[in-house]
């Protein structure tokens, strides 16, 4: 039950896109197509953003978008806004567990 | 609307023991799977712990294995997180979270707000 791993941080100037990748394992990100992002601001609980690598959920914007390449996974904003600057966190199920990424925290500059 | 109100943290001495509780309401509980996450100061998200809809299969951390129990029941809307023989490093908001669908392996969807526990003598 190794975390994912994230970058630590990544940024952006608005209208910009990022994209912040989630690198796994052939037992976890690389075995199943059951990755979610989730959004968290300071204070808050999280927001589930993707789910099953590239679902969104309603009520997502269409800026958010996911996919997965063997055992990384990826998550990228377009047209970066001001309220896109919190902490993104990858998951993958990983056989009778979930596993989490480090988290990534987003500066939109 | 779904609602998930966490309760029963607070201080606690390392070895001794807590249970959390997860009052649901706004959905069927009954037919969910439900989990438990927490979340250390100032650190990332770790899953705890899910149930089945039944209470039938567990899933555990390996970090949590043998000290942390998850239970429900439905008859009372409620999820709870009986924690055992805590540890400084078990200090962290609890999230409990409910699945987008039916299924145990459906991506964890919405959560609480949390109740936090500390651990310390």
């Amino acid at each position: 039950q190794s975390a994912l791993t994230q970058p630590a941080s990544v940024s952006g100037s608005p209208g910009q896109s990022i994209t912040i990748s989630c690198t796994g394992t052939s037992s976890d990100v690389g075995s199943y197509n059951l990755v979610s992002w989730y959004q968290q601001h300071p204070g808050k609980a999280p927001k589930v953003m993707i789910y099953d690598v590239s679902k969104r959920p309603s009520g997502v914007s269409n800026r958010f978008s996911g996919s997965k390449s063997g055992n990384t996974a990826s998550l990228t904003i377009s047209g970066l806004q001001a309220e896109d600057e919190a902490d993104y966190y990858c998951c993958s199920y990983a056989r009778s567990c979930w596993v989490f990424g480090g988290g990534t925290k987003l500066t939109v500059l | 609307q779904v609602q998930l109100v966490e309760s029963g943290g607070g201080v606690v001495q390392p070895g001794r023991s807590l249970r959390l509780s997860c009052a649901a309401s706004g959905f069927t509980f009954s037919n969910y799977a439900m989990h438990w996450v927490r979340q250390a100061p100032g650190k990332g998200l770790e899953w705890v712990a899910v149930i089945s809809y039944d209470g039938s299969i567990k899933y555990y951390a390996d970090s949590v294995k043998g000290r942390f129990t998850i239970s429900r029941d439905n008859s009372k809307n409620t999820l709870y997180l009986q924690m055992n023989s805590l540890r400084a490093e078990d200090t962290a908001v609890y999230y409990c979270a409910i699945p987008r669908g039916t299924l145990i392996v459906d991506a964890i969807d919405f959560w609480g707000q949390g109740t936090l526990v500390t651990v310390s003598s």
